[in-house]
């Protein structure tokens, strides 16, 4: 069975500052990993993805995350932030045998100016 | 840049109604799927389907839930007899699936459900 967790419900940084959001996973099978974000009153939007191939992954508006095997983990990083990197990210894992996603609870990042 | 559509953007509706959500996939794409998105929780898998069938469902997709392609373009979840629990964000997402489930699924901007 596959899980995700990410940890904190709300991040909170400042303008400019590094975005960190953390991500864990629980596979049986190689993981198939993504970060999707949604914008208020938006739909989901793909950010990255991780498919064994680099375990450094670049997305779209300057995030990336790096897939650790040894943590089980894919953290979402960002150098600086952005106001208009306010939004709900979420984490979510796949696997060979199936399509369907497997989606963390999510984590709400706050952008103080 | 192409992308799921999904109609209505709100629906309120009685307990014992049915209802019809409607999805316009990628026109090219082959696979398509509903979530859903309880208020407060995760987003949860529904069913994914394929070549005209269900490809895999989960728990939550019971009798009280069908889907169906009419035609060409649309794909439509059915809830035969709404209960307050189905009150939910419901996403349709659709991929082409061309390697696999490392394909990306594009997500339409949901359809939020409320059941009085």
């Amino acid at each position: 069975a596959q899980s995700v967790t990410q940890l904190g419900s709300h991040v909170s940084v400042s303008e400019g500052a590094l975005v960190l959001l953390r991500c864990n996973y629980s596979s049986s099978v190689p993981p198939y990993l993504f970060w999707y974000v949604q914008y208020p009153n938006q739909g989901l939007q793909l950010l990255l993805k991780y498919t064994s191939a680099a375990t450094l992954v670049k997305g779209i508006n300057g995030f990336e995350a790096e897939f650790k095997k040894s943590e089980t983990s894919f953290h979402l990083t960002k150098p600086s932030a952005h106001m208009s990197d306010a939004a709900e990210y979420f984490c979510a894992v796949s696997g060979e045998s199936n399509y369907q996603l497997i989606w963390g609870a999510g984590t709400k990042l706050i952008i103080k100016p | 840049e192409p992308e799921v559509t999904q109609t209505p953007s709100h629906q309120v509706t009685q307990m014992g109604q049915e209802v019809i959500l409607r999805c316009v996939p990628i026109s090219n794409h082959l696979y398509f799927y509903w979530y859903r998105q309880i208020l407060g929780q995760k987003v949860e898998f529904l069913v994914s389907f394929y070549n005209n069938e269900i490809s895999e469902k989960s728990e939550i997709f019971d009798d009280q839930f069908s889907v169906e392609r009419p035609d060409g373009s649309n794909f439509t979840l059915k809830i035969r007899s709404t209960k307050l629990e189905d009150s939910a964000m419901y996403f349709c997402a659709s991929s082409d699936h061309v390697g696999g489930s490392t394909d990306t699924q594009y997500f339409g901007p949901g359809t939020r459900l409320t059941v009085l």
